[in-house]
């Protein structure tokens, strides 16, 4: 059970915009940087944004991201159907025994 | 660009021990700047960090795991590797090597292209 909870499922049509939230705590998003992955299907994840809100010098600048005391959002600009993937955050967890790295739950984008 | 290869038996039997090898071709394992990790991802399902290693050994592991894991490094070959002892079905899985910064922010980039791993007897 991830302690990154992400929405199942997000939908838009072509064109259009749409925002992942990924909610955690105090001891992960709270304090640590997130990073965010894209997994087409069939595929290895492949980053993002990381460090909150930086984007790899590849990334297309439709892709943002932010961070917002414990919860973190994706924002996905001129949604197109190369977009359809499953789409993770990450970010390392603090807490006294248990600190690891650990993966959101994931949000597969449907583009309508 | 770099490229990260994972290798290994594509299946296992249970309550055996699992083992898989990850090359870098073309880059160099052995920098303090880079941390190098285990990622892994049950079919249909998300992903769990393993754990990571520095080119001097020094070692991360998820507590869920820990104790049934062992990730060593060779500089000499320029790879890492993965031993995930006792499995079970439920380690049947893609497993994905990746690079991460040593630093406070973590992030994995670039990532192998997986390999999937079968616990059955």
């Amino acid at each position: 059970q991830s302690v990154l909870t992400q929405p199942p499922s997000v939908s838009a049509a072509p064109g259009q915009k749409v925002t992942i939230s990924c909610s955690g705590s105090s001891s992960n998003i709270g304090k640590n940087y997130v990073s965010w992955y894209q997994q087409l299907p069939g595929a290895a994840p492949k980053l993002l944004i990381y460090e909150n809100n930086k984007r790899p010098s590849e990334i297309p600048d439709r892709f943002s991201g932010s961070k917002s005391g414990t919860s973190a959002t994706l924002g996905i600009t001129g949604l197109q159907t190369g977009d359809e993937a499953d789409y993770y955050c990450g970010t390392w967890d603090s807490s006294l025994s248990t600190a690891s790295y650990v993966f959101g739950t994931g949000t597969k984008v449907t583009v309508l | 660009q770099l490229q990260l290869q994972e290798s290994g038996p594509g299946l296992v039997k249970p309550s055996e021990t699992l083992s898989l090898t990850c090359t870098v071709p073309g880059g160099s394992i052995s920098s303090s700047s880079y941390y190098w990790g285990w990622i892994r991802q049950p079919p249909g399902k998300g992903l769990e960090w393993i754990g990571s290693i520095s080119y001097r050994g020094n070692t991360y592991y998820n507590p869920s795991l820990k104790s049934r894991v062992t990730i060593s490094v060779d500089t000499s070959k320029n790879q890492f590797s993965l031993k995930l002892s006792s499995v079970t079905a439920a380690d049947t899985a893609v497993y994905y090597c990746a690079r991460h910064p040593n630093s406070s922010g973590w992030y994995f980039d670039p990532w192998g292209q997986g390999t999937l791993v079968t616990v059955s007897s």
